[in-house]
């Protein structure tokens, strides 16, 4: 079983659509979340970190259940600028991330 | 903030030929680093980090090989490469200010035919 895993996708959404995707981790001791945006053949980004409490950045929501061990990331009123490549990024308090195999968004016209 | 430059940005090797990526960072001293490796369609595999000058560690053995030879720069290096060492090289650091947020550079895309 992978360490960090994510929804296989990919997602076909419409403009306007609200997406979630998910992500489980295997490490109780996982101690840091993000998600990463990547853009094709480019490097990932950071997109947001995700809290125990949840946060919000615009159209981007995070949230972080310990006691299952998942994070999410929900985007309201797709872009067509939101098509790309979603990273989930599990860090362990030694310092070690290890990235899920992400999911792909494309949203259309 | 720091920034991590490699280069170069795309190369198309032949098997059994070396190879050299070389990535730098500016802005901060002393940083961890790490090289990547993320296979088409893939997520990122870890493949070396260093922690000071000379210091690296290895997370899977491979036919790659890495070295540190300042404070600021990385090198990943193969002497014969073969075609499955094709993909996109990243290096990265962790943000500079502390916490555990990590930044790469441009990447390197390799072709080995």
């Amino acid at each position: 079983r992978k360490e960090v895993e994510q929804d296989p996708g990919p997602f076909n959404v419409p403009e306007g659509a609200t997406v979630a995707f998910n992500c489980t981790y295997s490490n109780s001791a996982s101690q840091s979340f993000f998600w990463y945006r990547q853009d094709c053949r480019k490097e990932p980004k950071l997109l947001m970190s995700v809290y125990s409490s949840g946060n919000e950045d615009g159209r981007f929501t995070a949230q972080l259940n310990r006691a299952s061990q998942y994070i999410s990331l929900l985007i309201r009123d797709s872009k067509l600028s939101d098509s790309a490549t979603y990273l989930c990024v599990v860090n362990t308090n030694a310092g070690k991330s290890t990235f899920g195999d992400g999911t792909t968004l494309t949203v259309k016209p | 903030s720091q920034t991590i430059h490699q280069w170069p940005a795309t190369l198309v090797q032949p098997v059994g030929s070396p190879l050299s990526l070389e990535c730098t960072v500016e802005g901060t001293s002393n940083p961890n680093l790490y090289w990547y490796r993320q296979a088409a369609g893939r997520g990122l595999q870890l493949l070396f980090y260093s922690v000071g000058i000379g210091q690296i560690s290895s997370e899977v053995p491979q036919n790659l090989s890495a070295s540190r030879p300042q404070d600021r720069q990385f090198i990943l290096s193969s002497k014969k490469l073969l075609l499955s060492d094709s993909g996109f090289y990243l290096c990265a650091s962790p943000d500079r200010r502390g916490g555990n947020t990590i930044y790469f550079g441009e990447g390197s895309w390799l072709t080995v035919v």
